[in-house]
């Protein structure tokens, strides 16, 4: 079955600094890959997402890339701010949703 | 549209009692599924269903688990007996089958048993 890993585990940066958080994924046939953020005690949410015949997509602060011939893919959220704190998962979809294991994001005023 | 809609909020139970926990899907999503999180283990994929019939439950942990989705508008998991390594938040999403679109979560159950 699909495989996510998801890296780092844990990123700290300053306030109007950038975040990238990398994900890989071991199904070639995986063709949709969502991301999510999960703040303290909430469930997870849909920030962007982005579909296999597509290189990167962006939305205002947030963007993603996608490299399907190295099967890895890639949030960047530049400009950060204090309530982009929380944990980030990636997922790798064919049929249904396998996630990676959660980057805790920690933006420091 | 109210989202996905779970039920209790929060589960406080003793080990060896039975424990369902409840999920309505949102209105015109034909497949849910139901995730299990936990600081070890992240979040897993318990079992899904398509137009209320189970698709893959190989991530039920053993028999003690168990899914049913009587209707289009209602799923269950059962816990019997529940253990307390069972203590976890049990989310249950939906979406409409056969697109590439995000899953839709509910607010989640938090179960703890002692």
């Amino acid at each position: 079955g699909e495989n996510v890993e998801q890296h780092p585990s844990t990123l700290s940066v300053q306030e109007g600094d950038s975040a990238v958080i990398k994900c890989t994924y071991s199904d070639s046939a995986s063709n949709y890959f969502p991301w999510y953020k999960q703040e303290l005690g909430k469930r997870p949410q849909l920030i962007i997402d982005i579909r296999s015949n597509v290189g990167e997509k962006k939305d205002q602060r947030i963007a993603v890339t996608l490299n399907k011939t190295a099967k890895h893919f890639s949030l960047h959220i530049t400009e950060t701010q204090p309530e982009d704190s929380a944990v980030y998962f990636c997922a790798a979809s064919i049929v249904q949703e396998r996630f990676g294991a959660g980057t805790r994001l920690t933006v420091k005023p | 549209d109210a989202g996905v809609i779970q039920s209790p909020r929060h589960e406080v139970t003793e080990m060896g009692q039975e424990v369902t926990l409840r999920c309505k899907p949102i209105s015109g999503h034909n497949s849910l599924f139901w995730y299990r999180q936990t600081m070890m283990r992240g979040l897993e994929l318990l079992i899904y269903f398509n137009n209320n019939v189970p698709i893959d439950d190989s991530g039920m942990p053993e028999d003690r688990f168990s899914a049913k989705m009587p209707n289009a508008s209602f799923s269950t998991l059962k816990i019997q007996p529940s253990e307390p390594r069972d203590s976890a938040v049990y989310f249950c999403a939906s979406r409409l089958q056969g697109t590439n679109s995000p899953l839709h979560f509910g607010n989640g159950t938090r179960l703890t048993v002692t």
